[in-house]
Parts: structure tokens; sequence; C-alpha cells
């Protein structure tokens, strides 16, 4: 799997656009961009995956650079209930077996 | 559908004592994980399943075993505890093949003293 690298900590004021940057530079050509979050001490929740496009779903817009080695996962109205940690993991195509790295921290301030 | 339950969601061991920490889905997912976090990282994948009866080892499987008898069942068996397992663990599961999103249980923190 691609190894991927994301800030430890970001802050974000409430009602803002929330953007989330990740570097994957070694990511191979099969190999999905996803991101997922964890709030508080819960499970990590689906939040979006790419391969090439960019993507949007009802929760967050996934914007991959034309080369793939980088990526934002942008929230645009960010609310409290956003802050969490949000991990980034670059792997091929499967439902399983995927490698969590430290994540961001974001934070979302009144 | 109650999706993925995990029990006991406390656990408190003494070094050397051996339990099973249960997973269960209701999905009819084919995929399914066991996840360990411990404090301030990220989740590291011990064991994982592509189907009943086939498992297969991830990053950090040592003192831990799993078997997969039916495709709604998970159980990760503790074999005898050492303070390094104290952590929070995590199951999850995945329809299979052609799926790109993993549920996840709500996760069972165990202490081993």
């Amino acid at each position: 799997d691609a190894k991927t690298t994301q800030p430890p900590s970001m802050d974000c004021a409430e009602g803002r656009a929330a953007n989330l940057p990740c570097n994957h530079s070694t990511i191979s050509g099969n190999e999905y961009v996803y991101w997922y979050r964890q709030i508080h001490s819960q499970g990590p929740q689906y939040i979006i995956h790419g391969l090439k496009n960019n993507e949007t779903n009802e929760m967050a817009s996934l914007i991959i650079t034309e080369d793939r080695k980088s990526s934002t996962l942008i929230l645009p109205h960010a609310t409290l209930r956003d802050t969490a940690v949000y991990y980034c993991i670059g792997a091929r195509y499967s439902g399983y077996a995927l490698n969590f790295g430290k994540g961001t921290s974001l934070l979302v301030t009144p | 559908n109650a999706g993925v339950t995990q029990t006991p969601k406390f656990q408190v061991l003494k070094t050397g004592q051996s339990m099973t920490l249960q997973c269960a889905q209701d999905m009819n997912h084919e995929y399914m994980s066991w996840y360990r976090q411990d404090p301030g990282m990220g989740l590291r994948l011990i064991h994982y399943s592509v189907g009943a009866g086939i498992t297969d080892q991830g990053e950090v499987p040592n003192g831990y075993n799993v078997s997969r008898s039916t495709t709604e069942d998970f159980p990760l068996r503790l074999l005898s505890a050492a303070p390094s397992q104290t952590s929070v663990y995590f199951c999850a599961s995945s329809p299979g093949r052609g799926s790109y999103e993993q549920y996840f249980g709500p996760g069972t923190r165990l202490t081993v003293t």
C-alpha cells in the first residue's frame, strides 16, 4: 500500500470549509485514495474514495491532483461535529486490510 | 440491521489470562477484519478474513488467533494476555469484492494488568 503523509493537526472555524491535505507520492496506478474519520473513540467511518477523478458525496469532496501524488479532502461547511481524526489511506481495490496511519486531528471551533 | 457488534465493551485481564473478543455482523458481509488502536496511534491490522474458513495475518498478529466458521462471526482470541496488548480493539466488515467501504464496530477497550 502507498505511504501517505498528513499534517498531525489542523483547526477550522465552524461554517468555513475544511481542507485536509494528503501526500501520497508513491501511490501506484491501481491504488485508490480512501478517506475515513474517527470521532472521539468511536470506530472509524468511511467518508469517500477516488482513483483519478475528483469525487463528491453528501459528506465531502475529494480533489486528486493530476499526477496523483497528493489529494485534498474538503468538508464544505464544517460543523463542531466534524471534529475528528481524518485518515488518508492509499490502497488497492479492497474492502479490507487498510493500513491506517496517525491521520490529521481536525478541531472545528465555534 | 444492528451492523457490526462487539462484546464486551470493556474488559480487564490479568497477565497470562486468555479471553475471546466477540464480533458479529448481520449484513451478510464477506470480509471481516480486526484492528487494534493504541493511545495516540492509528489502527493496526491484526487478522482478517475474506470468507468463512479463510483467515490471514495482518501487521501485528502475534499473540492473537482467529477463526471464521460462519459468515456472521469473527472472534479474536488472546492466548495469554500481556500488558502490551492493552488497547482498543475494533472489528470491521465489508461486503467483499467490489466494495470500497469498511463498517466498523464500536470497539472493545481492553486493559491487561
